[in-house]
């Protein structure tokens, strides 16, 4: 099984630009979050979605927009390019959220210049 | 207002030897604590977990210990290994708060051989 796959690996954006950061997950996970990473920080909550159709946001969304229209795929969206969306994005999911742990893609390093 | 904090930013254990991580986290409804390793250029792998009913939890080299009175759990890794040199993230989560999972900063652990 692959796991989380998350494409791309790397991306240097222009202020202003959008751009979609692709997620999937083969293990049929009803759960799926995506966290940003900044540098001697830890990993902070910016969506996350217990199952198709449905996505809340969590510590850190303004800037960011997800949907979920397959069990599969979490796609999160960057509409206006800022350089404080310069980060490393991770993308996880587990089969439900009751303390169960969450498998993470090996990430999305995203530079905005 | 950090909620998990791993106050030592590295760690330098010679090959053999306990490495002891540690994380304070400042929230009582934390329920549930995982620690996850992580690779340079790849994702946070799960390495163990504990609930909050527990004060301790075994898995091989790997024991986390919980101490809720203190606000206090640590892993303790022995032997350490050279294989073992990564960033260690202390996490938590509360059921009231949806099993969010809240990371602490990171501790790098290098293993000298």
């Amino acid at each position: 099984n692959a796991g989380v796959t998350q494409t791309p690996k790397f991306r240097i954006l222009k202020i202003g630009q959008s751009m979609t950061l692709q997620c999937t997950q083969d293990m049929n996970h009803n759960y799926m979050y995506w966290y940003r990473q900044d540098p001697g920080m830890g990993l902070k909550l910016i969506y996350y979605s217990v199952g198709a159709g449905i996505t809340d946001k969590g510590e850190v969304p303004n800037g960011y927009n997800v949907s979920r229209s397959t069990t599969e795929d979490f796609p999160l969206r960057l509409e206006l390019a800022a350089p404080s969306q310069t980060s490393v994005y991770f993308c996880a999911s587990n089969p439900s959220g009751d303390n169960q742990p969450q498998h993470f893609g090996d990430g999305t390093r995203l530079s905005i210049l | 207002d950090q909620q998990v904090k791993q106050n030592s930013p590295s760690l330098s254990v010679q090959e053999g030897r306990i490495s002891i991580l540690n994380c304070d986290y400042t929230n009582s409804m934390f329920d549930y604590f995982l620690w996850y390793k992580k690779y340079p250029a790849e994702g946070p792998t799960f390495l163990i977990s504990i609930s909050s009913i527990k004060d301790k939890n075994e898995d091989g080299r790997f024991t986390v210990f919980l101490n809720k009175s203190a606000k206090h759990l640590s892993l303790h890794i022995v032997p350490s290994q050279p294989g073992d040199s990564a960033v260690y993230f202390c996490a938590a989560s509360a059921r009231e708060y949806g099993n969010k999972l809240v990371f602490g900063a990171g501790t790098i652990l290098r293993v000298k051989s």
